[in-house]
């Protein structure tokens, strides 16, 4: 069936980049997406990428798109104590509307100072 | 311009009670997803709606849950006889359009059964 893995925790020191890891199984997936989740808080969309797309840029976040291996990767450059919190792969689920995601068990981002 | 609304925000049940959690989707959309977070885990989709209409219930249980979302007033997920196992954290999302996983969701309504 249609799953999305990650890896459950990351540490990283205050500056330095942090890439986040996603394998996915849908091939039809038209997008797929990275959502952050802080404590205590819902999730929040931080980008996305069309699945004809190798690669998408938005200021300090670097989305990595290898079809063939469905690979996502998710960097963060210069990363802050801010970006503490947990991060989400999804996908779209196939023969669902595209609001039905399907989502990694999330990956823990620790920075530290 | 307000978010997800959702509440409660926390919820305490005995087993075979009944609970109800409601969401109000950002001004000017009309499409909801609720989705259920077990602890250690992803987000698992359980329904989207339109006002008065269930578009996709795949990931709903059978029994005992329900949802709706009226022509007025925020939707509604209803879960009666609560089980342990319903323990979780329920998200509502909203979007403006039909297609689309850009999702907004809520702060979640923690339910926890005693």
């Amino acid at each position: 069936g249609e799953d999305v893995e990650q890896s459950l925790f990351l540490s990283v020191r205050e500056g330095d980049s942090s890439v986040i890891n996603c394998t996915y199984t849908d091939s039809s997936s038209t997008y797929l997406y990275w959502y952050k989740q802080e404590p205590g808080a819902g999730l929040q969309l931080l980008t996305y990428i069309f699945s004809n797309m190798d690669m998408k840029q938005d200021q300090r976040l670097t989305v990595l798109l290898n079809k063939k291996d469905k690979h996502l990767s998710l960097r963060i450059a210069d990363t802050q104590t801010g970006d503490s919190a947990i991060y989400f792969c999804a996908e779209s689920s196939q023969g669902g509307s595209q609001g039905n995601l399907i989502f990694g068990k999330g990956t823990k981002l620790s920075v530290k100072p | 311009n307000a978010g997800v609304m959702q509440n409660p925000r926390h919820l305490v049940r005995r087993r075979g009670q009944e609970a109800r959690l409601r969401c109000s989707p950002m001004k000017g959309h009309s499409h909801v997803y609720w989705y259920r977070q077990l602890p250690e885990e992803g987000l698992k989709f359980m329904v989207y709606l339109q006002k008065e209409n269930i578009i996709d219930e795949s990931g709903m249980p059978k029994e005992r849950f329900s949802a709706e979302f009226p022509k007025e007033g925020p939707s509604i997920l209803r879960i009666q006889q609560v089980v342990r196992g319903d323990s979780a954290a329920y998200f509502c999302a909203s979007s403006p359009t039909r297609d689309t996983g850009e999702l907004f969701f809520g702060e979640g309504s923690r339910l926890t059964v005693l």
